[in-house]
């Protein structure tokens, strides 16, 4: 019963380098999502996916890139890290207007 | 743009204290209320939700009130216990549809013992 898993838990980047983070759930749910979380900000959304095939922007999508792999699968592509990305990165997944399942989170620092 | 404030910003009770976190949203159209719970270094869980068609919710030492008219909706924690410790975090739906939120800025509740 896994719920939402989220890879890797830590990450040190250098500013320029890229990465992926991913995500995969085993609910069965269509929607998923890609939040940031920074101090007294909240979580803000990156991107997201209604249902499998599609993607959409969200609040905060500049520097970032999703791909919807298959209906479980939903990964953030960083092209070129920047400070402003040190964050905590969660990806979430939801079936109708329900609320939603959060993995446990990506520390990523940019140096 | 749409927007959800949320007060206060941090809290600390008494054990077996009431606890009350207050959030306002600006979208007329938001339908579904939900609540977060963040233990620290996880990621937020799903406390309780409310419809707009629904005042009051009740589970447990939890309950939720939305007043519509307002825009106001509430969480409040009855019998506070150490580890009802956490971040809480309110949301509110937009576009329907797409079941998305957006989130207060979190409330860092501290029950002391």
């Amino acid at each position: 019963n896994a719920g939402v898993t989220q890879t890797p838990k830590f990450q040190v980047l250098k500013t320029g380098q890229s990465m992926t983070l991913q995500c995969a759930q085993d609910m069965n749910h269509n929607s998923m999502y890609w939040y940031r979380q920074d101090p007294g900000m909240g979580l803000r959304l990156i991107y997201y996916s209604a249902s499998e095939g599609t993607t959409d922007k969200g609040e905060v999508p500049n520097g970032y890139n999703v791909s919807r792999l298959n209906k479980r699968e939903f990964s953030l592509r960083l092209e070129s890290a920047a400070p402003s990305q040190t964050s905590v990165y969660f990806c979430a997944s939801s079936d109708q207007n329900y609320g939603y399942t959060f993995g446990s989170g990506t520390r990523l620092t940019v140096v | 743009g749409e927007n959800v404030e949320q007060h206060p910003s941090t809290l600390s009770v008494q054990e077996g204290d009431s606890a009350v976190i207050k959030c306002t949203y600006s979208d007329s159209a938001s339908n579904y209320f939900p609540w977060y719970k963040q233990e620290l270094g996880k990621g937020p869980q799903l406390i309780i939700d409310i419809r707009s068609n629904v005042g009051e919710k009740k589970d447990q030492r939890i309950a939720v009130t939305l007043n519509k008219t307002a825009k106001h909706f509430s969480l409040h924690i009855t019998e506070t216990q150490p580890e009802d410790s956490a971040v809480y975090f309110c949301a509110a739906s937009i576009q329907s549809g797409t079941y998305k939120y957006i989130f207060g800025t979190g409330t860092r509740l501290k029950v002391l013992a």
